[in-house]
């Protein structure tokens, strides 16, 4: 069965305080893996997808990594308009995204 | 503002009435995607189409769920005779299928409270 794990649950960091998070996956016929922002009340933002073991992707502070197993999304001297819940979402070949639950981030000046 | 819209953004209403969900994707996008949401979870995939086509329904979705897409432009989510447990934030998110590959753009979602 598929799974999908993020780690650590939630996380709190002092501006500029450089840190990852992670996410663990299983999952079968893997097409690609996704990250997405969400923001209290509001849909997850995209911010980036990986296709490939061994790519990377930047945005401002962020850059999100991949393996075979697992996935990391860095932040880099991260800002308190950093804070947010950043979830992972494998992307299966039959068209299925499976999101984790989250890494809750928050950033404190 | 991703382009896509849902309304409404919140619905109170009273075990064992109909809820009716609305969602205007992006334009050019073919596929439309509906996902539920609860405290502290991900979102959970519900089903989706392809132009007017359901191509897939979740275990999650019993019969007293349906979704259409008429024309493939916009689709509703219909929830019949609500209970306590639908409560959740109900998500659309469409894409378009490209060779590179596809990319979910979220609507703001619809937050349903079952009383």
């Amino acid at each position: 069965e598929d799974q999908v794990t993020q780690s650590p649950e939630a996380l709190r960091l002092q501006e500029g305080e450089s840190s990852s998070l992670n996410c663990s996956y299983t999952v079968s016929g893997l097409r690609g893996l996704f990250w997405y922002r969400q923001d209290p009340g509001k849909g997850p933002e995209f911010l980036f997808t990986l296709y490939s073991a061994g790519e990377e992707k930047e945005k401002e502070r962020l850059k999100a990594t991949l393996t075979k197993k697992e996935s990391f999304l860095h932040i880099t001297a991260p800002k308190p308009e950093d804070s947010a819940t950043y979830l992972c979402a494998p992307h299966r070949r039959d068209d299925k995204i499976i999101f984790g639950k989250g890494t809750r981030l928050h950033i404190l000046p | 503002d991703t382009g896509v819209s849902q309304n409404p953004r919140h619905k109170i209403t009273k075990r064992g009435q109909n809820v009716t969900f609305r969602c205007d994707p992006i334009s050019e996008h073919n596929r439309l995607y509906w996902y539920r949401q609860t405290l502290g979870q991900g979102p959970e995939f519900l089903t989706y189409f392809q132009n007017e086509a359901q191509l897939e329904k979740s275990r999650l979705l019993s019969d007293r769920f349906s979704a259409e897409r008429p024309k493939g432009s916009f689709s509703t989510l219909e929830i019949q005779r609500t209970e306590q447990g639908d409560s959740a934030m109900y998500l659309c998110a469409s894409s378009l299928v490209e060779r590179a590959g596809e990319t979910q753009y979220f609507g703001p979602g619809t937050r349903l409270l079952v009383l």
